[in-house]
């Protein structure tokens, strides 16, 4: 039973765009969110954040949006450079669970020069 | 940098072995956490240490186990290795909950 979802393996964007990359969760129990980025080789790098009282978070070109409602969270990246070419994992914890993150599959983007 | 250590980097080994995985926290990080990255699962979460104590557990094997010492490193364990346990082994840290959790570079286990 998958608890948090990225239903696109992957995405290309043209350099200089927008990058959605889109997370569903069903444990209504679930009330922090993280984006993790990852290179090959690398381990997760930690982008941004958002607790669930929150429905918007920014940090530079990264901008995480909460629909608690929808269980649906997705991450903006404006705009898109060719660095930012990893994947993504959103992830999710729930208080009464300590901090245990369960994470997505992942989604590869690619962003072209 | 992270600021998490893991070592060793790449671990070959047989079944039926035994391993011992290490982990060197953040600095100011009294939360440690085991994760385990296969092809067929996704990362997922094993075992939490906070302060040396043990926080959660998630579906760790019994053939596993892990600490956390005095000055915070952590270990873990794997015993009677099968082929199914090849995977990448990711440690994070956090300062405590609700707060992000920053990983390591992983261990890679390959049992032949």
């Amino acid at each position: 039973d998958q608890q948090v979802k990225q239903n696109s393996p992957s995405l290309s964007v043209q350099e200089g765009r927008i990058s959605i990359l889109n997370c569903d969760y069903t444990n209504s129990m679930f009330d922090y969110f993280l984006w993790y980025k990852k290179y090959p080789a690398e381990g997760p790098t930690f982008l941004i954040s958002i607790s669930s009282i929150k429905d918007k978070n920014e940090d530079g070109r990264f901008t995480v949006f909460l629909n608690k409602s929808a269980k649906h969270l997705s991450l903006h990246i404006v705009p898109s450079q060719p660095g930012d070419s990893a994947v993504y994992f959103c992830a999710a914890s729930a208080i009464n669970a300590g901090n245990m993150l369960t994470f997505g599959g992942g989604t590869r983007l690619m962003v072209k020069p | 940098d992270s600021g998490v250590t893991q070592t060793p980097k790449h671990l070959i080994t047989a079944t039926g072995q035994r391993v011992t995985l290490r982990c060197s926290p953040r600095s100011g990080d009294l939360s440690v956490y085991w994760y385990q990255q296969s092809l067929d699962q996704g990362l997922q979460f094993l075992i939490q240490y906070y302060n040396g104590e043990e926080r959660a557990k998630g579906n760790i094997l019994e053939r596993f186990s892990a600490q956390q010492f005095p000055d915070l490193h952590s270990e873990l364990n794997l015993s009677s290795l099968e082929l199914g346990d090849s995977a990448l082994y990711f440690c994070a840290s956090s300062v405590g909950e609700y707060q992000p959790q920053h990983f390591g570079d992983g261990t890679r286990l390959s049992i032949l």
